[in-house]
C-alpha cells in the first residue's frame, strides 16, 4: 500500500531524444508526487512536483504526467543533455500528515553525447 | 528552493566510537526534519522524522538507541551514530519541512567506519 514502484532502473538516451520515467503506486491518500534528481555523492535535489488534481505539469524541459485513475505518473525530460545523466527518484507524500517521503527505487539516466 | 546545510559531508572514524551530524535548515524553519539512509545504487530509506521539540518516531528496524536524533530548534537537527561499527558505513541524508510543506534534502554525509 505504501510502495511507490519506478521503472525502468536505467535509461540511455541519446543527446536531443525524450527521456521518460514511470511511477505507480497504490495509496489513494497520497496528495503529493515530487520528482528528486541526484547526482553521485550528493543529496537529492527537488525537481519538479505535481498535485493529483493536475494532470500535467511543465517546467523547462521537464514535465510531469498524472493519471489519476491509472495511480500512475511519469516524467519526461524533453532534449535530454548529457547534464542531465543522474539518478531520477519520484515520491509520494501526504501533505497534511509528516509529509513522509516514500520513494521509488531510482532510475539511473545516461545522456550520451 | 530552500537551503539545507548538511555537516559534515565526510567522515571517517574508528570503529566503536561515535559521529555527529548536523543538519540546518538556513533560511526557513523546519518544523519536521527527516534522516535516510542511503546504499550504493540504492533508493533513500527512512530512518526517523522528527519534530522541534519532540521525540523523533523511529522507522521499524531502525535502532533508535544506536541512531539518537535530537530536533532541538527550528533550524537544527543531530543525528548521532553511537558504537559505529563498519556496517554502520553509508550515506546519510537529512531532509527538512517548514511552513510551505515542500521538503528539501542537504548535500548529504559519507561515513565510514575503519
Amino acid at each position: 500500500q505504501q510502495q511507490v514502484k519506478q521503472s525502468p532502473q536505467s535509461l540511455i538516451v541519446q543527446k536531443g531524444g525524450i527521456s521518460i520515467i514511470n511511477c505507480a503506486y497504490e495509496n489513494t491518500a497520497f496528495d503529493y508526487f515530487p520528482w528528486y534528481q541526484q547526482f553521485p555523492g550528493k543529496g537529492p535535489a527537488l525537481l519538479i512536483a505535481i498535485r493529483p488534481d493536475v494532470s500535467e505539469k511543465k517546467e523547462g524541459r521537464f514535465t510531469i504526467s498524472f493519471n489519476k485513475s491509472a495511480k500512475q505518473f511519469s516524467l519526461h525530460i524533453m532534449d535530454s543533455q548529457p547534464g542531465d545523466s543522474a539518478t531520477y527518484f519520484c515520491a509520494a507524500s501526504i501533505r497534511s500528515n509528516t509529509g513522509k517521503l516514500i520513494f521509488g527505487q531510482g532510475t539511473t539516466l545516461q545522456v550520451k553525447p | 528552493g530552500a537551503v539545507v546545510s548538511q555537516h559534515p559531508s565526510r567522515v571517517i572514524c574508528k570503529s566503536g566510537t561515535s559521529v555527529k551530524i548536523e543538519c540546518r535548515s538556513l533560511d526557513f524553519q523546519a518544523t519536521t526534519m527527516f534522516w535516510y539512509r542511503q546504499f550504493p545504487k540504492q533508493s533513500l530509506m527512512l530512518m526517523a522524522t522528527s519534530n522541534e521539540g519532540s521525540k523523533a518516531t523511529y522507522e521499524q528496524g531502525v535502532e533508535k538507541d544506536k541512531f539518537l536524533i535530537n530536533h532541538a530548534s527550528l533550524t537544527l537537527s543531530t543525528l548521532t551514530v553511537t558504537s559505529a561499527h563498519p556496517e554502520d558505513s553509508s550515506f546519510y541524508i537529512c531532509s527538512a519541512r517548514g511552513s510551505i510543506l515542500l521538503a528539501f534534502f542537504g548535500q548529504g554525509t559519507r561515513l565510514t567506519v575503519v
